[in-house]
């Protein structure tokens, strides 16, 4: 059964430290991993993986995906009250189009 | 910008009533999706349509139903609704190679 996984389920964490967020998936015919923010209502898009090795970077988050360990991390630096949200990750197969969630680590950012 | 639109974002109503939730994306995408989340149980998916008039099983479909009649707008029907379908709707569309585009979400309360 395809699976996603998240750690940890939640952290807590003063402003201006360092984050790093862990996904790993079982799924047979994986196309790519994606992560999403989710503050208050609908989760918004962050990055697409499907090369291992490769790190996708925007401002102070960067993630990478490792194909072989079959895991993934989200890495946020310097972080501010306004990175505390729901950090979704999912997993997309070949073979029927649809993704997979983790449950999501709840990060919260105190000042 | 791309839109996926929800009909509504908060919802009350009552057991036994039959509700409908109406998704409306202008991106002309083909797959759509409709997903319930929970605290501690993460996304959802209870239908998915990769065309007008076709539908699939989710994962949690039961008392659930699901229209596609045009393109652009999918629609999930509680056809009786109970206390246990208190969640937030969330509906999502993609083309299946980038990412998905969420609605903002519905909350429904049934009382």
């Amino acid at each position: 059964e395809d699976k996603v996984v998240q750690s940890p389920l939640s952290l807590v964490v003063h402003e201006g430290d360092t984050v790093t967020l862990n996904c790993s998936y079982e799924v047979t015919n994986f196309r790519s991993l994606l992560w999403y923010k989710q503050e208050k209502k609908a989760p918004t898009f962050l990055f697409m993986l499907t090369s291992s090795g490769i790190e996708k970077k925007s401002g102070r988050l960067s993630s990478i995906l490792d194909k072989k360990e079959l895991f993934s991390i989200l890495n946020i630096t310097a972080t501010q009250t306004g990175d505390s949200a729901i950090y979704l990750c999912a997993v997309e197969n070949n073979r029927d189009d649809k993704i997979i969630f983790g449950k999501g680590t709840r990060l919260h950012i105190l000042p | 910008d791309v839109k996926v639109t929800q009909s509504s974002r908060y919802l009350v109503k009552r057991t036994g009533e039959k509700v409908f939730l109406e998704c409306v994306q202008d991106m002309d995408h083909e797959n759509m999706f409709w997903y319930r989340q929970d605290p501690g149980l993460g996304l959802r998916l209870i239908y998915f349509s990769y065309d007008v008039k076709m539908k699939e099983k989710g994962d949690i479909p039961e008392g659930y139903s699901v229209s596609r009649e045009k393109k652009e707008r999918f629609s999930l029907i509680l056809e009786s609704a109970s206390t246990n379908q208190t969640s937030m709707y969330l509906c999502a569309s993609t083309t299946g190679s980038y990412g998905y585009t969420f609605g903002s979400g519905t909350r429904l309360t049934v009382v």
